[in-house]
């Protein structure tokens, strides 16, 4: 089956400081990923969508510089939350997308908690 | 522009009694798929289904079973003899085929089921 392994399961970092989370496809190539933040008892809203080798597509509303995302390689995504504020604190998932014999697939990560003091 | 809402935030059921949660989505798009998910409390989402815009056979799988209306733009999902473990949050989520390929979630409802 499709696996996604996300790391960290959880970070606490400090006002100011800058938090890499990685989502890498173990054993599938994943073209397309995605990033999606979900606050306390909200739903899933989607950040950007990255693509292999390409700047990522952010949503309306999303600040580009704040969350970089790097899709570096066919199995790698990172999203980088810089400056972190306790307002970023959250719960950050990806997920890729698989591809089959004409029909596609997601996979999720188990997400990571940020949590900025 | 693809939504998914979800008008029930949190249903409360008494175990072994049968429930279901509702979806209505929007798309204009004739080509779509149609997910479900369940969001135990680890956070974790576990895929349930998925459904494409030209099958609308209802599916059961064990205590489960979705009813898709394309009249009506529902994809409603029925747990029935519901188990204290199905408590969570169950999401539907909607992705056009038009090689966006973006996964939107509605606002999710949250299903506790007590002894």
């Amino acid at each position: 089956g499709a696996v996604v392994s996300q790391h960290p399961s959880w970070v606490i970092c400090k006002s100011g400081t800058s938090v890499k989370i990685e989502c890498r496809s173990l054993d599938f190539q994943a073209t397309t990923m995605f990033w999606y933040r979900q606050f306390p008892k909200q739903s899933l809203m989607l950040m950007a969508t990255s693509n292999e080798g390409s700047k990522a597509t952010y949503e309306q509303g999303v600040e580009k510089d704040k969350f970089l995302i790097n899709h570096a390689s066919l199995t790698l995504s990172t999203l980088t939350v810089t400056s972190a504020h306790p307002e970023d604190s959250s719960f950050y998932i990806c997920s890729a997308l698989k591809w089959t014999t004409g029909t596609y697939g997601y996979t999720f990560g188990s997400g990571t908690r940020l949590t900025v003091v | 522009a693809q939504k998914v809402t979800q008008a029930q935030t949190e249903i409360s059921v008494v175990e072994k009694e049968d429930v279901t949660l509702d979806c209505v989505y929007e798309t204009r798009d004739t080509t779509y798929y149609l997910f479900w998910y369940k969001q135990p409390p680890s956070g974790e989402l576990v895929f349930l289904i998925r459904r494409n815009s030209f099958d609308e056979q209802n599916e059961i799988s064990g205590r489960y079973s979705w009813n898709f209306q394309k009249s009506t733009s529902s994809f409603n999902f029925t747990i029935t003899a519901s188990q204290v473990v199905d408590s969570a949050v169950y999401f539907c989520a909607l992705s056009e085929g038009d090689n966006t390929d973006k996964l939107i979630f509605g606002t999710g409802t949250r299903l506790q089921v007590f002894p």
